[in-house]
């Protein structure tokens, strides 16, 4: 059963312009949303992260949309790199009480073309 | 900078065998994660630790052991690998006790023939 789910498993988008990526939730104690980012050959890295309290995360390039009641979360790359190709899966958490447990989506790998 | 090591890039090993992966954090983090990444499943959970000597079970925890003797080395035991443990492996850790930004580790691809 997966909890979090990123139905496109990849995306091509020119350089300059806008990647969108999508992920999906169903379990609606999750309260803490993240992406993070995995280049070839190395561990994910944290990119950006928001709390359900938000609707919306900005840090650069990289804004973060969350709707609630869809259970619908994406991120936003403007403009797009190609050093932004990389696979971006999305996670997410509720209040466990010890260490967080994230569950993580499949992923999208994202292709940014010149 | 935050430097999680794990021990081996490639592996491989024979079915049946005992399998270790080693895992050490250099930034004196509380939490210890271990996940495997297969293709078109995204990171499972496999087995967490939240201080020294304490363990949980993740999502997928069959077939795994896992120890942590002291606060800096967290490993992953396969007591008798099986070619469906055939997998990228993937040390994290994290600060706080509620701290869900990780720091992982490049992984280990471990292949049982």
């Amino acid at each position: 059963d997966q909890q979090v789910k990123q139905n496109s498993p990849s995306l091509s988008v020119q350089e300059g312009r806008i990647s969108i990526l999508n992920c999906d939730y169903t379990n609606s104690m999750f309260d803490y949303f993240l992406w993070y980012k995995k280049y070839p050959a190395e561990g994910p890295t944290f990119l950006i992260s928001i709390s359900s309290i938000k609707d919306k995360n900005e840090d650069g390039r990289f804004t973060v949309f969350l709707n609630k009641s869809a259970k619908h979360l994406s991120l936003h790359i403007v403009p797009s790199q190609p050093g932004d190709s990389a696979v971006y899966f999305c996670a997410a958490t509720g209040n466990t009480g010890t260490a967080s447990k994230l569950t993580f989506g499949t992923g999208t790998r994202l292709q940014v073309t010149l | 900078d935050v430097k999680v090591t794990q021990s081996s890039r490639y592996l491989v090993k024979r079915t049946g065998e005992k399998v270790f992966l080693e895992c050490v954090q250099d930034m004196d983090h509380e939490n210890m994660f271990w996940y495997r990444q297969d293709p078109g499943l995204g990171l499972r959970l496999i087995y967490f630790s939240y201080d020294v000597k304490m363990k949980e079970k993740g999502d997928i925890p069959e077939g795994y052991s896992v120890s942590r003797e002291k606060k800096e080395r967290f490993s992953l035991i396969l007591e008798s690998a099986s070619t469906n443990q055939t997998s990228m492996y993937l040390c994290a850790s994290s600060l706080l006790l509620r701290d869900e930004k990780l720091f992982f580790g490049s992984g280990t691809q471990l292949s049982v023939l």
